[in-house]
């Protein structure tokens, strides 16, 4: 069974540009989660997709945005990059039951804003 | 954003030698779990634990779901240099808020 996939690997951008990052979930997994992990700052969670809509959403401002399509893959967008955004994307998922659930993670994508 | 008070933050041990690791936190946690992390890559799951004072074990990897729910430990016995990597506890909850919360990481290193 495939795992979670992220893509691109690698991604560079510089300041004020917008980054759009793609995760695919584990087959029969419904909720999506974003987190970022900076250099020393540990994972943070970003955002929480299930069935299409947004769930919940961590510290971050509004620039961090995504969406859930309709096969359960989903899309990170950050806009307006700033150089404090440099760190690896992880992107989760997990059954999408009601209780709390276990999460499976994928590579991640490893954001560099120049 | 909240995070768990994971220790210790890094240990250096001789191979063969057991380790031991843990978190606590002020919240309460339906799930915890732990995850081990290699360099450049996603965390992997190890061992999720669902009921408070479950006691859990993956092959050499020992887990325990405190009975309080607000703290978990592992153990990993006989280490092997493929042990080495950063191990992160997670607590998980139910409904609205089932995004994880995240331990900072022990930084294990064994020596041959």
């Amino acid at each position: 069974e495939a795992g979670v996939t992220q893509s691109p690997t690698h991604l560079i951008k510089t300041r004020g540009q917008q980054a759009t990052l793609r995760c695919s979930p584990i087959s029969g997994h419904t909720s999506v989660y974003w987190y970022q992990q900076a250099l020393g700052l540990g994972l943070q969670f970003l955002l929480w997709y299930d069935e299409g809509e947004e769930r919940n959403r961590g510290n971050f401002p509004p620039r961090f945005s995504g969406r859930q399509f309709p096969n359960y893959s989903s899309e990170l967008n950050v806009n307006a990059l700033e150089l404090e955004d440099s760190a690896l994307y992880l992107c989760a998922s997990s059954v999408g039951s009601g209780g709390a659930d276990t999460q499976y993670f994928g590579p991640g994508t490893r954001l560099t804003v120049l | 954003g909240q995070q768990l008070n994971q220790s210790p933050q890094s240990m250096f041990i001789q191979e063969g030698e057991d380790v031991s690791m843990n978190c606590t936190s002020s919240s309460i946690f339906n799930t915890w779990l732990w995850y081990k992390q290699e360099p450049g890559e996603g965390p992997v799951l190890l061992i999720a634990l669902y009921k408070a004072g479950e006691l859990t074990s993956n092959g050499r990897l020992t887990a325990q779901f405190g009975i309080t729910r607000k703290d978990s430990f592992l153990n990993i016995s006989a280490s092997i240099p493929s042990d080495v990597g950063i191990y992160f506890c997670a607590g998980g909850r139910s409904g609205s808020a089932r995004q994880l919360t995240f331990g900072s990481g022990t930084q294990l290193t064994v020596l041959p």
